[in-house]
């Protein structure tokens, strides 16, 4: 059975850090691309970055881009989300998601920002 | 980044026929944008019903189909059951970074 289980998600002031983790199991995590989305609450979908098989290829979305890092360890078949200088408008659900056809999608994490 | 975009919301009978569209701001959606459509259910994952343009997972049912249609990519349902009604969103692919449409709400009455 496929699964995508998200962690490090929580309450965090504008400014600060987190690091999100998506452990992957039940598929051959390292022949993928791997992506993280999130939702905001009531919102739609919205991408956030991908990673390619080896790690050697990045895209953000531009409202991330130079806060936020994606990387992967495919020897622990896990993906992690860096998030820095964090704003209230990346308050979201934030889910790994991966497979061939985006398949394969974590429950997610939610992240608030709030003073 | 492209905007991508869907009608907010559309309405179709039990039975009826109804297509969603997702046309992007750099002009013709082509299937090099590789569209995906997905199903959000209230509390519940997004599911994959569409992939590269037209392609169906096992578990999409047989009244979905994907096209490209006017220029954009289009999500079209024959013979809509109450339990269609869902929020659809496509996605497209811009040679790596993906955009996300807004969501179509879909109420089936």
């Amino acid at each position: 059975e496929v699964q995508l289980v998200e962690s490090g998600g929580g309450l965090v002031q504008p400014g600060g850090s987190l690091r999100l983790s998506c452990a992957a199991s039940g598929f051959t995590f390292s022949s993928f691309w791997m992506t993280w989305v999130r939702q905001a609450p009531g919102k739609g979908l919205e991408w956030v970055a991908n990673v390619k098989q080896d790690g050697s290829v990045k895209y953000y979305a531009d409202s991330v881009k130079g806060r936020f890092t994606i990387s992967r360890d495919n020897a622990k078949n896990s993906l992690y989300l860096q998030m820095n200088s964090l704003r209230a408008e990346d308050t979201a659900v934030y889910s790994c998601v991966g497979g061939a056809a985006a398949d394969y999608w974590g429950q997610g994490t939610l992240v608030t920002v709030s003073s | 980044q492209a905007v991508v975009t869907q009608e907010p919301s559309l309405t179709v009978s039990p039975g009826g026929t109804v297509t969603l569209t997702c046309g992007s701001s750099t002009g013709t959606v082509t299937s090099g944008h590789r569209p995906h459509w997905f199903q959000q259910k209230p509390g519940q994952v997004p599911r994959t019903l569409i992939y590269d343009t037209s392609n169906k997972h096992f578990w999409t049912p047989a009244r979905f189909s994907g096209s490209l249609l006017g220029g954009k990519a289009a999500l079209t349902l024959s013979g809509a059951q109450p339990e269609d009604e869902a929020e659809y969103s496509c996605l497209l692919s811009y040679s790596g970074p993906w955009v996300f449409g807004g969501g179509t709400k879909l109420t089936v009455l």
